[in-house]
């Protein structure tokens, strides 16, 4: 089953670019990336997912390597209310969504 | 609104008396799932369902059942709670099975759970 690992935590300025990244080095041909994030204790929120090419929407970037076994998420301009616990994940052959513990990251003013 | 609700939020309950939390979606989705939450651990998988009478078990599927009678419902259960069961649990939902297309996750807001 495909998994990932990231780093616990991270700081970032206000206002500048947050990058995190997310290993998932058994991921499969056909598995998509995803990532989540969860602000205190509300549920997840979706930000963005991919295949194969680099994403871009009105929340975040994501970049995946051409071996697809690592991607970052990119905030671009981070602000204090991007602080939470962002998730990579990707999804089993079986349906399962493994979620991992996540990077915490902190926008510091 | 397209929404997970879970009720109830709050519960504090005593070991050994059954319990069920509700999780109801109004988006039509095929596609839903527990989780737990616990510090350090991240977010573990209980049971999904993939449609309605289909269910499967997650990472950590021990203590709890779930049953899947009708699309937008799908409730929790704990028979025989015990204090390891204490935690803070999610419902979540998609359009369709997570595997064949993006269809990202709806979560509701939580519910925490007390055994005592």
């Amino acid at each position: 089953d495909a998994k990932t690992t990231q780093p616990p935590s991270m700081d970032c300025a206000e206002g500048r670019a947050a990058n995190l990244p997310c290993n998932h080095s058994t991921i499969s041909g056909n598995e998509y990336v995803y990532w989540y994030r969860q602000i205190h204790s509300q549920g997840p929120q979706y930000i963005i997912h991919g295949l194969k090419n680099n994403e871009t929407n009105e929340m975040a970037s994501l970049i995946i390597t051409e071996d697809r076994k690592s991607s970052t998420l990119i905030l671009p301009h981070a602000t204090l209310r991007d602080t939470a616990v962002y998730y990579c994940i990707v999804i089993t052959t079986g349906n399962q969504f493994y979620f991992g513990t996540g990077t915490s990251l902190t926008v510091i003013p | 609104e397209a929404q997970v609700t879970q009720n109830p939020r709050y519960l504090i309950t005593v070991t050994g008396k059954k319990l069920t939390v509700t999780c109801s979606q109004n988006m039509n989705h095929e596609y839903m799932s527990w989780y737990r939450q616990d510090p350090g651990l991240g977010l573990r998988q209980i049971y999904y369902s993939m449609n309605v009478e289909v269910t499967d078990k997650g990472d950590v599927p021990e203590g709890y059942k779930v049953s899947r009678k009708e699309k937008r419902n799908f409730p929790l259960i704990l028979e025989s709670p015990s204090p390891n069961q204490t935690s803070l649990y999610f419902c979540a939902s998609s359009l369709s099975l997570p595997r064949l297309a993006h269809s990202p996750l709806h979560f509701g807001n939580g519910t925490r759970l007390t055994v005592t």
